[in-house]
This record gives C-alpha cells, structure tokens and sequence, in this order.
C-alpha cells in the first residue's frame, strides 16, 4: 500500500517570502501521478499542482513549483512571493494504478504580514 | 450545477441514530469519491465509484457505513447506529474519469455524534 508523509504540521511565511513544504512517499510502483492540493479555511479542497511520475521536469503553476526527486520518493512544493491567500492546509497526494488518491495528514501554512 | 454539492453541510445526531449524506457531482463526471477528514487528520477514504464497475469500497471502516450511486450521478452515505467516533467532515469529490485526473471536491458535510 501506498503512504505519504508530510512531516511539518505547521508552518509560517511572511508575505512576499518563499516557503517550501515537504512530502515524502513510498510505492512499489513506477507509474504514478502526485498532486498538491490546498483547502482554505472555507473546506473546499482545489488542486495546486501536478506532477507525472514520468517526467523529469519539475512542474511549475505560476507561483508555485515542485521538487520532485523521484529516487529519494520526495515531493516538495515551493510557494514563491506567498500571499494572505496562499493560508491554508496543504496536502500532498498520491495516485497509482489503484485509481484511488491517497492523502498526506496536511501542512498547515500560515502567511503573515 | 457548477460543481460538486453536498448537503447537508452540517449534521448534529444522537448516537444510535442513522444519517444520509448526499453528494451531487459534476454532472458528466463517472468517478466520484468519498473521503472522511477527521479533526487534525488527514483524508481518509472510504468508497470509489467509476462508471458501471462495481464500487471499491475497501475504505469503508465497518458494515455500519454503506454508499450507493443512482444513475451514476447522486450518491449517498449511510451512516447506520452513529457512534461518537464517526464526527468527522466527509468529503465527496468527482473526476472525469481517468484516475491521473484532478478531483473536484464539495465542501464537505459536518457530522457531529453526541
């Protein structure tokens, strides 16, 4: 079975700084996709980023961007210029062949002024 | 609609008692999902619909729970003799279908057990 560990349960940014929350994983599997999702205080989740298992290019969504070193099962998600609206649970996700998303416990960021 | 509903959004019951919850995808969405978020936890997941295949229900945590999707579009939850551990928030989300895609979440239902 799939599991995925975010080790940083909470975390703290200033406006207009950079922050980078971790995920790990592990998997048996070689085909695979991983996500960030964010779910604001309002509980609605929204997907962040996307990465394919297969690509070597870390993927990018305007301000935010991955590190995804596939050797090391780590996926670490970078907040550029973070914003008050960037303030929510983070979520690292999982998904293999078993079609189902397996979810990390959450990083809860905080932007400050 | 626009995105995925859920209803009720929140939901007081006495332990013992047995509760619906209803989720409506997207419409045209196959896949369609439901998630239990404990306080300070992760999602946890509970049932899988795709198409006409047969659900995976292989998160469900005990023969109290059950869902069932009508059409393949609605889907409800049933919680049967609640008990004080299932508060939680439950999340349905839906896709397209292929399982690299992104889900599209409700805002989930607040159930409270006292």
């Amino acid at each position: 079975a799939q599991t995925v560990t975010q080790s940083q349960p909470e975390m703290s940014v200033q406006e207009a700084e950079t922050v980078t929350l971790s995920c790990t994983y592990d998997t048996s599997e070689s085909n695979y996709y991983l996500f960030w999702y964010k779910q604001p205080p309002s509980r609605q989740m929204i997907l962040v980023i996307r990465q394919e298992a297969y690509k070597q290019q870390n993927a990018t969504e305007n301000r935010f961007s991955v590190n995804f070193q596939k050797a090391a099962k780590s996926f670490s998600l970078k907040i550029s210029d973070s914003q008050l609206g960037d303030t929510a649970m983070y979520f690292c996700a999982f998904s293999g062949t078993a079609s189902k998303l397996t979810f990390g416990t959450g990083t809860r960021l905080q932007v400050t002024l | 609609g626009a995105g995925v509903s859920q209803s009720p959004s929140n939901k007081v019951t006495e332990k013992g008692k047995d509760v619906e919850l209803r989720c409506d995808p997207i419409s045209g969405h196959t896949a369609l999902y439901w998630y239990r978020q404990s306080l300070g936890q992760g999602l946890e997941f509970l049932i899988y619909f795709q198409g006409n295949s047969a659900p995976d229900k292989s998160g469900l945590p005990s023969d109290r729970f059950s869902a069932e999707r009508t059409g393949g579009s609605v889907s409800t939850l049933t919680i049967q003799r609640t008990q004080q551990e299932d508060s939680a928030v439950y999340l349905c989300a839906s896709s397209a279908g292929s399982w690299a895609g992104e889900l599209f979440f409700g805002e989930g239902s607040r159930l409270t057990v006292l």
